[in-house]
């Protein structure tokens, strides 16, 4: 069983359409990051959230951290065939000296 | 700018065979990570180090050795290969241990085992 589970696994839409990816967990953080992994490269952070109920936005991407630091979501709107790729969600708990834990990750698919 | 480059790309062993594999980073980041990725498991962090000469065993250590000598470099060595150490290995850098600090990861090395 995972410390991080990401919901759906894998989501395949059409251009245009909207989605959201979820990661959830019984622990607390201290803060969660998410990585969008493209094939044959590394994860690279796009946001990390540290406030319970911190919303960021990066351009049609936002993220959204639970009001108890335990779950966050990625919510992508008018998505584009170029937001295709791996997403992941990594949550760090302090008393752990803040190494990350990584969700399964969401393999997203945006056709065109 | 290299960030964090990491050699082989690609290996095929035996089971039973011996490689190392190496990281290297320029950003002069104190912390570094080895995890390895299977399909639906995310990354699972094998080993770490928190600064030159020290090594901490991760979530999945068994099977695998780590050294840093360097703090530039940061090694993981198979002393005895096994199918089942048949993954995707990604190095990961960062400059601090601060929960908000981004990890920089290299673009992985693909490593089978017959």
């Amino acid at each position: 069983t995972q410390l991080l589970e990401q919901s759906p696994q894998f989501l395949s839409i059409q251009e245009g359409e909207n989605l959201t990816v979820y990661c959830n967990s019984s622990s607390v953080f201290s803060s969660l990051q998410w990585y969008r992994q493209e094939p044959g490269e590394g994860p690279v952070l796009l946001v990390t959230v540290v406030t319970g109920g911190e919303v960021k936005k990066l351009k049609r991407l936002t993220f959204q951290f639970g009001d108890a630091r335990k779950d966050s979501s990625l919510h992508i709107t008018a998505a584009q065939p170029g937001d295709t790729g791996l997403y992941l969600c990594a949550g760090a708990i302090r008393a752990a000296g803040n190494k990350l834990t990584f969700g399964g990750g969401t393999r997203v698919l945006v056709k065109p | 700018n290299a960030g964090v480059t990491q050699t082989p790309k690609f290996r095929v062993l035996k089971t039973g065979q011996s490689m190392t594999l190496l990281c290297a980073q320029d950003m002069n980041h104190e912390y570094m990570y080895w995890y390895r990725q299977d399909p639906g498991m995310g990354l699972r962090l094998i080993h770490y180090s928190v600064g030159e000469g020290t090594t901490a065993k991760g979530e999945v250590p068994d099977g695998y050795n780590v050294s840093r000598l360097k703090k530039q470099n940061f090694l993981l060595g198979l002393e005895s290969a096994a199918p089942s150490q048949t993954s995707v290995y990604f190095c990961a850098s960062s400059f601090h241990r601060d929960s908000n600090q981004p990890q920089h990861f290299g673009d992985g090395t693909r490593l089978s085992i017959l």
